[in-house]
């Protein structure tokens, strides 16, 4: 299986800051015929689903702000929030799709400051 | 806009077997478009992917589960469905339903709401 570590596992930023969340995967999720990252980001709020925020590694799933931006390939990547609202307090996680089983990371909790 | 809703009981007693259902609207789950996941969420930890089924009755599992279980999908309801045997302690979390791309990528786009399964005597 594929492990993906996150750090660090919480986050306090201040409002209006960025904040910057790391995702590292054990092995290459980089799919060299295509050139395509097989990674994901999630946000879920407390008592909800996850809502998924980007794909492709860098991707922004429709309707989500442009605050939210994704970067990285290969192994090491990072999802940046460029200023912080209160409203993107919540667990973000990532995913790697590249091979079953899917596996997420354990999850950053991003708090303000 | 694909809603997904899951429904089933919320407490199973040990060495039984958890039966869950996803309810589609909105989307079909014949589609040749998506993937049907289930993924859970023991209380306090990450997401863990169980599997997944396509329209054909395809399925792909994670091995690293330790009870057995089994995805199947009714065309006819537009649902699908979880199977969990010989439940522990283990397998109490927040279970849910959500649509997974095939076409594009297996990332998870629509979920459900959850619902929490909690396995005790």
């Amino acid at each position: 299986d594929i492990v993906m570590t996150q750090s660090p596992d919480s986050l306090a930023v201040s409002l209006g800051e960025r904040a910057t969340i790391n995702c590292k995967s054990s092995q290459s999720v980089l799919y060299s015929s295509n050139n395509k990252n097989y990674l994901a980001w999630y946000q879920q709020k407390p008592g909800q689903p996850p809502k998924l925020l980007i794909y492709w590694a860098s991707t922004r799933e429709s309707g989500v702000p442009d605050r939210f931006s994704g970067s990285g390939s290969g192994t090491d990547f990072t999802l940046t929030i460029s200023s912080l609202q209160a409203e993107d307090v919540a667990v973000y996680s990532c995913q790697q799709y590249y091979n079953t089983p899917y596996t997420f990371g354990q999850g950053t909790k991003l708090e303000i400051k | 806009q694909v809603q997904l809703r899951e429904s089933g009981p919320g407490l199973v007693k040990p060495s039984e077997t958890l039966s869950l259902t996803c309810t589609v609207s909105g989307d079909s789950v014949s589609s040749t478009s998506y993937y049907w996941s289930w993924i859970r969420q023991p209380p306090g930890k990450g997401l863990e992917w169980i599997g997944n089924i396509y329209y054909s009755g395809s399925t792909n599992y994670n091995p690293s589960l330790k009870s057995p279980v089994t995805i199947s999908v009714d065309a006819s309801k537009n649902q699908f469905s979880l199977t969990v045997h010989s439940v522990t302690a283990a397998d109490t979390a927040v279970y849910y339903c959500a649509r997974d791309g095939h076409t594009y990528g297996h990332w998870f786009d629509s979920w459900g709401q959850g619902t929490l399964v909690t396995v005790s005597s």
